[in-house]
C-alpha cells in the first residue's frame, strides 16, 4: 500500500530533551516536506526537500532541523524542543509536480 | 478528536444540497492549486487540482473553479453527505527558483452536514 508514516504518533516531552520525528514514504517521490499545524493558523510549512541531500527552509523553520539521506526518508529533528513546539505535526510527499499525499500526523507536547 | 477545526470559518449545509467553498490566494504567480479535506484525528486527503491554465476542473461529485483576475478558488460539491463533514484547505504551489517550489496552505473551512 502506498502509504506516508511517521512514527511516533504521540509523544509528551520536556524542554530541551532532543528528539527526532521520522517520516518514511513507498512512493519513490522526490519531494518531501514537513508542515506544523496549530488552531487559528493552519498548516504551516517548516522544511521541505526536492531530492536527497536537498533541503531547504519553510516559513517556520526555526528551532527545526531536517536531513535526507535517503530518498525514502525525511526525519525532522527538534535538538532543543521547547514549550512553543507543541503542536500537530504532518510529513508529505510528492513526485515533482503533482499532489502531496499525508502522513497521519504526529501530535507532539512539550512541557 | 484533533483541535484543527477551532477558530475556523464554519459552512453548515442540508444532507443533498450543494456546498461552495472559497478560498482566496495570495500570489498571482502561483501557478498549481489543490484542495485537501481533513478529517478529524487524520492528515488531509488530496481531492482535486487545477492548474493555473485551466478556470474549471470536475472530478467526482467535485469542481474547482479558479479566477485568476481576482485571486481566488472554489469547491464546489455537489449532493453533499455526511461524510463530506471535514475542514477542507485550499494549496497554492510557487516556484522559488532552481527547480524549487512551496506550498502554502489556507486556514481552511469546516464544513458542517446536517443530516
Amino acid at each position: 500500500e502506498a502509504q506516508v508514516t511517521q512514527n511516533p504518533r504521540y509523544l509528551i516531552t520536556v524542554t530541551g530533551k532532543k528528539l527526532t520525528v521520522t517520516c518514511s514514504q513507498n512512493m519513490n517521490h522526490e519531494y518531501m516536506s514537513w508542515y506544523r499545524q496549530d488552531p487559528g493558523l493552519g498548516l504551516r510549512q517548516i522544511y521541505y526537500s526536492m531530492n536527497v541531500e536537498v533541503t531547504d527552509k519553510g516559513d517556520v523553520p526555526e528551532g527545526y532541523k531536517v536531513s535526507r539521506k535517503e530518498k525514502r526518508n525525511f526525519p525532522l529533528i527538534l535538538e532543543s524542543p521547547s514549550p512553543n513546539q507543541t503542536s500537530l505535526y504532518f510529513c508529505a510527499s510528492s513526485s515533482l509536480y503533482n499532489e502531496q499525499f499525508f502522513g497521519p500526523g504526529t501530535r507532539l507536547t512539550v512541557l | 478528536g484533533e483541535s484543527v477545526g477551532l477558530h475556523l470559518p464554519t459552512l453548515s449545509v442540508q444532507e443533498g444540497d450543494n456546498s461552495i467553498i472559497n478560498c482566496a490566494y495570495s500570489n498571482s504567480a502561483s501557478d498549481y492549486f489543490i484542495w485537501y479535506k481533513q478529517e478529524s484525528g487524520k492528515g488531509p486527503q488530496f481531492i482535486i487540482d487545477i492548474r493555473s491554465n485551466m478556470d474549471k476542473r470536475q472530478g467526482q461529485r467535485v469542481t474547482v473553479l479558479l479566477n485568476k483576475t481576482v485571486k481566488h478558488l472554489s469547491l464546489q460539491i455537489a449532493a453533499t453527505q455526511p461524510g463530506d463533514s471535514a475542514v477542507y484547505f485550499c494549496a497554492e504551489r510557487l516556484y522559488s527558483g532552481a527547480g524549487s517550489y512551496q506550498l502554502t496552505f489556507g486556514k481552511g473551512t469546516k464544513l458542517s452536514v446536517i443530516p
